[in-house]
């Protein structure tokens, strides 16, 4: 019974380097999310995947930023070359499936905490 | 395009009453839903409260209610009989009714402080 979980749920990163931050959906949850949370701000949508296809990609930034789910479970957000406009609060979230009847409501992860120096 | 204005500046409530914390949504889906979540201090999104746009009752989840005004495009969060533990920020947040519009669009937050 286990909640969306993330990791690492802080990184400190230099100017330049890659980063990679894990999202482990709840079990049998299709749809996966990700959001950029600015302090003091909602989150802001990036990508999402049912099972292991990408639906949409329209919210990530640039082409610095990748994201996948190669087996339709963990998803992995992938930065390269950071910069320190990327540091944020990283957030996923699960849901049952992507439509809406019921509400079907995203369960979020507590986040990984991105700081680049 | 979706748009959720949260325009409350920080909002104070003595603890055992209620309190009203107002939303305002655009867009121009015909059928789409409408979320609240909490953000306590230990920062994570917990989810409250749900109304899809066809619902012809306002939802309620306990001392959770949702004032739906659909004309107005509304959704006020009403929290009754406040408690300390609600003070946090909250969200109002929407999405569309398909997979394609599946994405929660938030507001930027309303902190909510509750007074002993």
């Amino acid at each position: 019974g286990a909640g969306v979980s993330q990791s690492p749920r802080y990184k400190v990163t230099k100017r330049g380097q890659d980063v990679a931050l894990r999202c482990d959906p709840i079990s049998g949850h299709v749809s996966l999310y990700w959001y950029r949370q600015a302090l003091g701000q909602g989150p802001e949508f990036l990508t999402y995947f049912n099972y292991e296809a990408q639906q949409d990609k329209s919210g990530l930034p640039n082409d610095r930023f990748s994201a996948e789910r190669p087996e339709g479970s963990i998803s992995t957000l992938t930065i390269q070359r950071t910069e320190q406009r990327d540091s944020a609060m990283y957030r996923c979230a699960s849901s049952l499936w992507s439509g809406l009847a019921g509400g079907n409501e995203q369960f979020f992860g507590p986040g990984t905490r991105l700081t680049v120096l | 395009a979706q748009k959720i204005t949260q325009t409350q500046p920080g909002m104070f409530v003595q603890e055992k009453e209620a309190v009203t914390l107002d939303c305002t949504y655009d867009t121009s889906d015909p059928s789409y839903g409408l979320f609240w979540y909490k953000q306590p201090s230990s920062g994570e999104m917990i989810f409250l409260i749900y109304q899809g746009s066809y619902d012809q009752q306002n939802a309620t989840e306990g001392r959770y209610s949702l004032n739906f005004q659909k004309a107005r495009k509304s959704a006020n969060l009403v929290i009754s009989a406040s408690q300390l533990g609600d003070s946090a920020m909250y969200f109002c947040a929407m999405r569309g009714d398909t997979g394609a519009n599946s994405k929660l669009t938030f507001g930027k937050g309303i902190t909510l402080s509750v007074r002993p």
